[in-house]
């Protein structure tokens, strides 16, 4: 089965500057797809971003991009010039197959400082 | 395109009493899925349907819990009779049913079961 784990529960950045969030999976697929959202205290679930395994280059959008590293099954979120409407939760998520289901890690949750 | 509609926001209830959770999907989305979102457990998928069929149900918790989905248009998760532990966020979100399409999330119900 596959699983998605984001071991840090909290981070902290401070305004302007850049954080990364990180995700590592584990699957024994080859052909799968990523995603990170985002969910600020409104409680709505954002798509960020999304890489497919597929894809060497990084996926990029905006403020943020992601380091996609295949061989070690890691899929980080870069966040720079951080805003503080970017306080909020953040999910990585692992899908593959054409069904759409999805499988998240716990999550992480990013503070911003003034 | 109005999003993925959940009712109601916020449920309240009484253990032992019903509840009924409703979702409308994007329309033209063939698939549709039912999370569970706890500070312990975090996001799991409870069950998803391609095509108003039900596909997997192996996360739901119990026969206490049932969904169905009647049309393409419409979807509910039912608790019968519901229990303390329920007390969650309960999302539903649609998708095409294609490789590495993204999941739109409604905006939750929050259930309180006392």
């Amino acid at each position: 089965a596959q699983t998605v784990t984001q071991s840090q529960p909290e981070m902290s950045v401070q305004e302007a500057e850049t954080v990364t969030l990180s995700c590592t999976y584990d699957t024994s697929e080859s052909d799968y797809y990523l995603f990170w959202y985002k969910q600020p205290p409104s409680r709505q679930m954002i798509l960020v971003i999304r890489q497919e395994a597929y894809k060497q280059q990084n996926a990029t959008e905006n403020r943020f991009s992601v380091n996609f590293q295949k061989a070690a099954k890691s899929f980080s979120l870069k966040i720079s010039d951080s805003q503080l409407g970017d306080a909020a939760m953040y999910f990585c998520a692992y899908g593959n197959g054409a069904n759409s289901k999805l499988t998240f890690g716990k999550g992480i949750t990013l503070s911003v400082r003034p | 395109d109005a999003g993925v509609i959940q009712s109601p926001r916020h449920e309240v209830t009484e253990m032992g009493q019903e509840v009924t959770l409703r979702c409308k999907p994007i329309s033209g989305h063939n698939s549709l899925f039912w999370y569970r979102q706890t500070m312990m457990r975090g996001l799991e998928l409870l069950i998803y349907f391609n095509n108003n069929v039900p596909i997997d149900d192996s996360g739901m918790p119990e026969d206490r819990f049932s969904a169905k989905m009647p049309n393409a248009s419409f979807s509910t998760l039912k608790i019968q009779p519901s229990e303390p532990r329920d007390s969650a966020v309960y999302f539903c979100a649609s998708s095409r049913q294609l490789f590495n399409s993204p999941l739109h999330f409604g905006n939750g119900t929050r259930l309180t079961v006392t």
